[in-house]
């Protein structure tokens, strides 16, 4: 089975501080995203990355960057967390090959700015 | 820009019946469209892809028809039981040539005994 695991399920930080978040896939895929999701607007790419060391902005990537230095993870860097950056971060991988495509996810984290 | 709607409106129907979800997209035609089941704090979990020259797919209670003319996706629980109460949500590709998606905000299904 494929899975996909985040470093934390929750997390509280502080207006201000960098705040890192890992995705960590262990199916050799080639894509990973990240995602927001916030009630009523639903799942937002923030960042894909479809190689290592590459990567390509999504919807809502101000204020964010990210990292994928090796294959298996994918890091979420807020530079500055701000309270309008609280909500639940989805991490997921796929492959480019195969017919499906799907997305596999993590359980998420779900961050709090205060 | 593309847009994905689905009925923010919670779905409730009773157990054994069949539920019926859309999915609309304007402004763009996608090669394919994935549906995925997503339950309270959890993240989504993939159930079905159709593409644009199939009219339907099916899977064991699941099934997906995808009708290019009218930019629209309908998904079909069949006999549905309580275990199927969660939120689904749409995903068409993005592009032609691009594995991303565009994830709708979802429909909650409660199905009730």
């Amino acid at each position: 089975d494929v899975k996909v695991t985040q470093s934390s399920r929750y997390l509280v930080k502080r207006t201000g501080e960098k705040v890192f978040l890992e995705c960590v896939q262990d199916m050799d895929h080639e894509n990973m995203f990240w995602y927001r999701q916030d009630p009523g607007l639903g799942l937002r790419l923030i960042y894909f990355s479809y190689d290592v060391k590459m990567k390509e902005k999504g919807d809502i990537p101000e204020g964010y960057s990210v990292s994928r230095e090796k294959k298996e993870r994918f890091s979420l860097i807020l530079e500055s967390a701000s309270t309008n950056q609280t909500s639940m971060y989805l991490c997921a991988s796929s492959t480019t090959s195969g017919g499906a495509r799907e997305q596999y996810f993590g359980p998420g984290t779900r961050l709090t700015v205060t | 820009s593309q847009k994905i709607e689905q009925n923010s409106e919670a779905l409730n129907i009773q157990e054994g019946k069949t539920a019926t979800l859309t999915c609309n997209y304007t402004n763009y035609s996608p090669a394919y469209l994935q549906w995925y089941r997503q339950d309270p704090g959890r993240g989504p979990v993939f159930l079905l892809l159709i593409r644009e020259n199939e009219k339907e797919k099916r899977k064991e209670r699941l099934k997906v028809t995808f009708d290019t003319t009218l930019k629209q996706s309908l998904f079909h629980i069949t006999a549905s039981q309580p275990a199927d109460s969660a939120t689904y949500l749409c995903a068409p590709v993005a592009s032609y040539n691009t594995d991303k998606l565009i994830f709708g905000t979802g429909t909650r299904l409660q199905v009730f005994p």
